[in-house]
């Protein structure tokens, strides 16, 4: 049975900080892992979708790579602001009809 | 386009009525799925579709829970009779079909007395 973890589950850092999320899986056999970002009270944003053939992607400020084999992807912010602060999810797609396996979220806070 | 719409934003109702809540996905959109979040559970698929016709209702708890989506443009997620456990963030998120990024409504916040 897939199992996502997400470590640490809060986080706070000042303004300006480069900062990493973990995310780690129990089983390899993985259709894609994507990042996604919640603001309090609201939906989710999707951020980046990383394929099981690719090892990274980027967009912006944000860095999401994926080592398969180890069960782990990172979601690296460069130069974060108070804009960051919110909670931000991993979601493991098995390819077993589409569904979602999700991590309970890193809650960030950037201070300015 | 407006994303995906979900009506109400937010619900409060006594234990035993009925709660419907709506959906409209991003047109063009094959895919529609239900979820529900929970502090202590996190977010849970309840059930998903494709092309309007239910692929995987494996989350949904209970019989006091049903879905339909009849037509592309409009689904519901029904709660009958509603308990106070039910209270809970439920969104819909749609997916184009080829790709596998989903797109998130606002959420219906459930309150259960």
């Amino acid at each position: 049975k897939q199992e996502v973890t997400q470590i640490p589950a809060a986080l706070s850092v000042p303004e300006g900080e480069n900062l990493v999320l973990n995310c780690s899986f129990t089983d390899s056999a993985i259709y894609n892992l994507q990042w996604f970002r919640q603001d309090p009270g609201k939906g989710l944003t999707s951020l980046l979708l990383i394929q099981s053939s690719q090892r990274e992607q980027t967009s912006g400020r944000l860095n999401a790579s994926l080592d398969k084999s180890s069960g782990r992807s990172t979601l690296y912010i460069a130069a974060s602001q108070p804009g960051d602060s919110a909670t931000y999810l991993c979601a493991v797609d098995a390819g077993n009809n589409r569904k979602l396996i999700w991590g309970l979220g890193t809650s960030l806070a950037v201070n300015p | 386009d407006a994303g995906v719409i979900q009506s109400p934003r937010h619900e409060v109702t006594e234990m035993g009525q009925e709660v419907t809540l709506r959906c409209k996905p991003i047109s063009g959109h094959n895919s529609l799925f239900w979820y529900r979040q929970t502090m202590m559970r996190g977010l849970e698929l309840l059930i998903y579709f494709n092309n309007n016709v239910p692929i995987d209702d494996s989350g949904m708890p209970e019989d006091r829970f049903s879905a339909k989506m009849p037509n592309a443009s409009f689904s519901t997620l029904k709660i009958q009779p509603s308990e106070p456990r039910d209270s809970a963030v439920y969104f819909c998120a749609s997916s184009p079909q080829t790709v596998g990024e989903q797109y998130f409504g606002p959420g219906t916040r459930l309150t259960v007395t």
